[in-house]
């Protein structure tokens, strides 16, 4: 199946910085690249579609200016969480979508756990 | 309205037999496909099975398969020969062909297998 990994895995900062979350497709390109968050012991909450080459499209109530993408590259997408507090406190979790045999499947990342102090 | 609603919190399973978590969907596009995942306590989420809407046959993945009853709105997952490795939160998607292509997820159901 098709991997894709995300770094860090695990994050604590302090209130006030930002946090840069990656997350690759490592053997196929995805044109579109997704963005989670997911609160404990609740679902998949989409934030973002991340589209190669091009501004990336926000959920309703999702702040663009705080949670800043940038897919760069067809195996990179890219999540910034800016002035991070403690209520961004999440986890964090990517897909990319490998397309052909009319599947259209997401693959997922491992995730990653912020924790704002 | 929910587009995927798994209305089963929790179940429990016998080791080795089998178990069949609901879920049914609500959508007025005729394309869409269906997945389920698995998220172990290690958080991430592993593809285990797709049906797509015009597919006649029910699909199977090894232990996996997904019983579909396109008439009913349902897409029940069924895992044969229950491991204890099978213990984990599971999650019904569905994307519709039309309109946004991301995923929509269900609220899960935590699985435990008993030895």
């Amino acid at each position: 199946g098709a991997v894709v990994s995300q770094h860090p895995s695990r994050v604590i900062c302090k209130s006030g910085t930002s946090v840069k979350i990656e997350c690759r497709s490592l053997d196929f390109q995805a044109t579109t690249m997704f963005w989670y968050r997911q609160f404990p012991k609740k679902s998949l909450m989409l934030m973002a579609t991340s589209n190669e080459g091009s501004k990336a499209t926000y959920e309703q109530g999702v702040e663009k200016d705080k949670f800043l993408i940038n897919h760069a590259s067809l195996t990179l997408s890219t999540l910034t969480v800016t002035s991070a507090h403690p209520e961004d406190s999440s986890f964090y979790i990517c897909s990319a979508e490998a397309t052909g045999k009319g599947t259209d499947t997401q693959y997922f990342g491992p995730g990653t756990r912020l924790t704002v102090l | 309205a929910q587009k995927i609603t798994q209305t089963q919190p929790g179940m429990f399973v016998q080791e080795k037999e089998a178990v069949t978590l609901d879920c049914t969907y609500d959508t007025s596009d005729p394309s869409y496909g269906l997945f389920w995942y698995k998220q172990p306590s290690s958080g991430e989420m592993i593809f285990l099975i797709y049906q797509g809407s015009y597919d006649q046959q029910n699909a199977t993945e090894g232990r996996y398969s997904l019983n579909f009853q396109k008439a009913r709105k349902s897409a029940n997952l069924v895992i044969s020969a229950s491991q204890l490795g099978d213990s984990a939160m599971y999650f019904c998607a569905m994307r519709e062909r039309t309109g946004a292509n991301n995923l929509f997820f269900g609220t899960g159901t935590r699985l435990t297998v008993i030895p």
